[in-house]
């Protein structure tokens, strides 16, 4: 158990809904990391936040948002759904302080199914 | 250019025996760390071991060693003793930059699938 807490674990919907995923990370981790693992992009970053603030994005689509709220959990919503987001979105978390490697702890995922 | 490239297709390997699996990366940045993760088939990603680009040792944890070649830019996994527990997809991953930093996201390969037999 890594510690952190996604919701749901499945989600079935259909295309030009909108849904959202929840992240609990671990305790005392300030940043948390939202993946997309397809099987034809493999795990792509999306994007990253850090005490609430946004630090980094990388390949996230417009129709995707997320925010850091001041618990420090975490939520990505994708609207106007496509096929192709059919995916397993991972959150990830670390401490970011000095003096330690930065290695992410994954949650177990989403598994989102577009229909 | 691909920042992290692992190419085999997939590996097999026996019981007992070691394995290696490749992973080649790029980047300028002096500063950086690489980390190997494990997804079973159960879909979790479990942190396996890193290393550090300043680190002067090659990284072990258990069975786990990193082969870490800094000219040639490799970070190759050696699983020593494999376990059929040891069947999943293996992902070789790269953080540019200092920790902590701004730039802490971890880039991923595309992964490789190893199967233990009996």
């Amino acid at each position: 158990d890594s510690g952190v807490t996604q919701t749901p674990k499945h989600l079935i919907t259909a295309t030009g809904q909108r849904v959202t995923l929840r992240c609990s990370p671990r305790s005392g981790d300030l940043s948390v990391y939202w993946y997309q693992q397809s099987l034809d992009q493999g795990l792509q970053f999306l994007i990253h936040y850090y005490n609430g603030e946004e630090r980094a994005k990388g390949n996230i689509l417009e129709r995707f948002s997320a925010q850091q709220f001041p618990d420090l959990h975490s939520e990505l919503n994708l609207s106007s759904l496509e096929l192709g987001d059919s995916a397993l979105y991972f959150c990830a978390s670390s401490a970011g302080l000095a003096g330690l490697t930065g290695e992410l702890f994954f949650g177990e995922g989403s598994r989102l199914t577009v229909l | 250019a691909q920042k992290i490239t692992q190419t085999q297709p997939g590996m097999f390997v026996q019981e007992k025996e070691a394995v290696t699996l490749d992973c080649t990366y790029d980047t300028s940045d002096p500063s950086y760390g690489l980390f190997w993760y494990k997804q079973p088939s159960s879909g979790e990603m479990i942190f396996l071991i890193y290393q550090g680009s300043y680190d002067q040792q090659n990284a072990t944890e258990g069975r786990y060693s990193l082969n870490f070649q800094k000219a040639r830019k490799s970070a190759n996994l050696v699983i020593s003793a494999s376990q059929l527990g040891d069947s999943a997809m293996y992902f070789c991953a790269m953080r540019e930059g200092p920790f902590p930093g701004a730039n802490s996201k971890l880039t991923f390969g595309k992964g490789i699938t190893l199967s233990v037999r009996p």
